[in-house]
């Protein structure tokens, strides 16, 4: 499998509900990134948690990084219908050439 | 530009022939950046160009992929002899510092250039 994977792939929850997803991956990494697609469009840049960090806070985000069981979580609080879209976990490893990695993605449907 | 520019944003050709997809990073960003991105799927990195290192071509699933970086800026990825499993959607992402370094290395994403093969 493919260095950074989501679980779980689909998720669906109701407004003010919080969502939470995991990534795994599995060579040593630099960084940590998530991002979010809404449906045919570009992703966007949530947040970076470096590998020496173990926790970060944006807004109603909330990202962990536990580099021994090479995972890491996203959470998002009091989910809203507009956070309704796919979410990627990127890993970033020089020893890779410094090129980013993305997971298959977890699916998130926020019922108003 | 203020983003990251790409064109065609939908293209339809028929199998065999040959489609270029076009890439204007933001100014100044050093690394560039092509994924592709199938039905419902993650994305797979295809290329990677950092400044005037050679280009990180890993990823490219055949040699009918080829992909170029004219004055570190606008990126051209050519796909010759199309196949119908080509189908996808190409993303181009440009950064300024490369993503494995300890320094932040975010991602600007296009909107993408849909590629359908018939």
């Amino acid at each position: 499998s493919q260095q950074g994977e989501e679980d779980p792939q689909a998720l669906s929850i109701q407004e003010g509900e919080n969502a939470t997803m995991n990534c795994s991956y599995k060579t040593s990494i630099n960084n940590l990134q998530w991002y979010r697609q809404n449906s045919g469009r570009g992703l966007v840049h949530l947040i970076l948690i470096r590998s020496n960090e173990r926790e970060k806070h944006s807004g109603r985000l909330r990202v962990t990084l536990d580099t021994s069981k090479k995972s890491s979580s996203l959470l998002i609080t009091a989910s809203r219908a507009a956070d309704t879209a796919s979410y990627f976990c990127a890993s970033g490893n020089k020893a890779a050439g410094n090129k980013l990695t993305f997971g298959g993605g977890t699916r998130v449907l926020v019922k108003p | 530009g203020a983003g990251v520019s790409q064109s065609p944003s939908n293209k339809v050709t028929e199998k065999g022939k040959d489609v270029e997809l076009r890439c204007d990073p933001i100014s100044g960003h050093t690394a560039l950046y092509w994924y592709r991105q199938s039905l419902g799927q993650g994305l797979e990195f295809l290329i990677y160009f950092q400044g005037n290192s050679a280009p990180d071509k890993s990823g490219l699933p055949s040699d009918r992929f080829s992909a170029e970086r004219t004055g570190g800026s606008v990126s051209t990825l050519t796909i010759q002899r199309t196949q119908q499993e080509d189908s996808a959607v190409y993303l181009c992402a440009s950064s300024l510092v490369a993503s494995g370094s300890l320094n932040t290395g975010e991602l600007f994403f296009g909107e993408g250039s849909r590629l359908t093969v018939l």
